[in-house]
């Protein structure tokens, strides 16, 4: 299980932090990746990021500067921070456990999502 | 970045109805493609993996096949609860890049 937590509203040029608590697995293990992926309201899905068990990170090429992903393995816990957020950020964000060893490294477990808005 | 082209973006069909989605890749991902079902308000869920791979307790109405650049995703016999916007999604290369996604409607 996944669920996302942090604030339902960020001041645009402020930055955005969020977490995802993992229950039921392992986010060190080699068998998974973390994923974060946004859906603005009314729109379709776009991945953002993601963290593998080594700590390597990928990001979406139109975020790279303003996005950091990074884990807490004490906490089970992955968290995303996107900086100098504008309205165009305003989205649900889901975060999302993907599998390693399946060649699509299909994304099979979601959180619920959490809506971020943008807004002063 | 792989351009992903998912076709339509409206569906209406009669429960009972063989329902399918196209995606085309613009360049070849081989079999590195996943579908997944969102219903309003709530998360996508992983349908299909691989192509052509059910993921375990998805009901065996729904399917998926091609590879390369043609993919199709198929409802064989349309149910009222899978009424739902349906994505396709690449993962041959990052950003891995979902489809506009087709929203399914009953007639």
């Amino acid at each position: 299980q996944l669920q996302e937590s942090g604030p339902g509203l960020v001041k645009p040029s402020e930055t955005l932090s969020l977490t995802c608590t993992v229950s039921g697995g392992d986010i060190s293990s080699s068998d998974y990746y973390w994923a974060w992926i946004r859906q603005p309201p009314g729109k379709g899905l776009e991945w953002i990021g993601s963290i593998y068990y080594t700590g390597r990170t990928y990001f979406h090429p139109s975020l790279e500067g303003r996005i950091t992903i990074s884990a807490d393995t004490s906490k089970n816990q992955f968290s995303l921070i996107l900086s100098s957020v504008t309205a165009a950020d305003t989205a649900v964000f889901y975060c999302a456990r993907g599998g390693t060893q399946r060649g699509s490294r299909p994304l099979d477990s979601w959180g619920q999502g959490t809506l971020v808005t943008v807004s002063s | 970045d792989v351009q992903m082209t998912q076709t339509p973006s409206h569906l209406s069909a009669a429960v009972g109805d063989r329902v399918s989605i196209t995606c085309q890749a613009s360049q070849d991902i081989r079999n590195y493609l996943n579908w997944y079902q969102q219903k309003p308000g709530t998360a996508p869920k992983l349908l299909i993996y691989d192509a052509s791979k059910l993921e375990a307790g998805v009901p065996s109405r729904f399917s998926g096949s091609g590879s390369g650049t043609e993919f199709s995703f198929t409802i064989s016999s349309l149910q009222p609860e899978d009424i739902a916007t349906y994505y396709c999604q690449e993962y041959d290369n990052l950003p891995c890049n979902f489809g506009q996604g087709t929203k399914l409607e009953i007639k």
